[in-house]
């Protein structure tokens, strides 16, 4: 059982212009979500995360956005930057306990 | 760097064996999870310690133990391994919440 879905497994984009990345979750009661990041060899690293109570969180060129209704959320990157090439997890989590992660989406940033 | 540190980063071994993965996590952090990703999948818990003891368990398999020592470093005990059990192992680090977590580079096993 899948709880959080990452569809598309991979995107390109074109540097410069806004990458959009998608999440759909199944459980109500995930309370915190979060974006992960992960080059080849490396483990995962901490992006940006949004609250159950909030709709949208920024941080630089990222901004998490949270539809809460559609169970729904979705990482755009603006301006796009060939460093932003990863692989891209969301996750998601009940009351600070485990992570539930997606299936990673594949982001290539075409210079 | 994240500051946790798993060993060794790589392992090939043979069907049926045994074998230990380490993580040292990040100085003054008394949670430890691990994870598994297997190929095309996301990574999926396996278990949590906090200060030495379990706290909580995902689809760990009997075959699979995990034990957090006084120093508080962790070990993840794979046995009668399997080709399916094929994949990165990661493990992650915090003061306590797991959304406060970093994750180690991670530990690439393949079972031939």
């Amino acid at each position: 059982d899948q709880q959080v879905k990452q569809n598309s497994p991979s995107l390109s984009v074109q540097e410069g212009r806004i990458s959009i990345l998608n999440c759909d979750y199944t459980n109500s009661m995930f309370d915190y979500f979060l974006w992960y990041k992960k080059y080849p060899a490396e483990g995962p690293t901490f992006l940006i995360s949004i609250s159950s109570i909030k709709d949208k969180n920024e941080d630089g060129r990222f901004t998490v956005f949270l539809n809460k209704s559609a169970k729904h959320l979705s990482l755009h990157i603006v301006p796009s930057q060939p460093g932003d090439s990863a692989v891209y997890f969301c996750a998601a989590s009940f009351g600070n306990e485990k992570l539930t992660f997606g299936t990673g989406t594949r982001l290539t940033i075409i210079p | 760097d994240s500051g946790v540190t798993q060993t060794p980063k790589h392992l090939i071994t043979a069907t049926g064996q045994r074998v230990t993965l380490r993580c040292s996590p990040r100085s003054g952090d008394l949670s430890v999870y691990w994870y598994q990703q297997s190929l095309d999948q996301g990574l999926q818990f396996l278990i949590q310690y906090y200060n030495g003891e379990e706290r909580a368990k995902g689809n760990i398999l009997e075959r699979f133990s995990a034990q957090q020592f006084p120093d508080l470093h962790s070990e993840l005990n794979l046995s009668s391994l399997e080709l399916g059990d094929s994949a990165l192992y990661f493990c992650a680090s915090s003061v306590s919440w797991i959304t406060e977590a970093f994750f180690g580079q991670g530990t690439r096993l393949t079972v031939v």
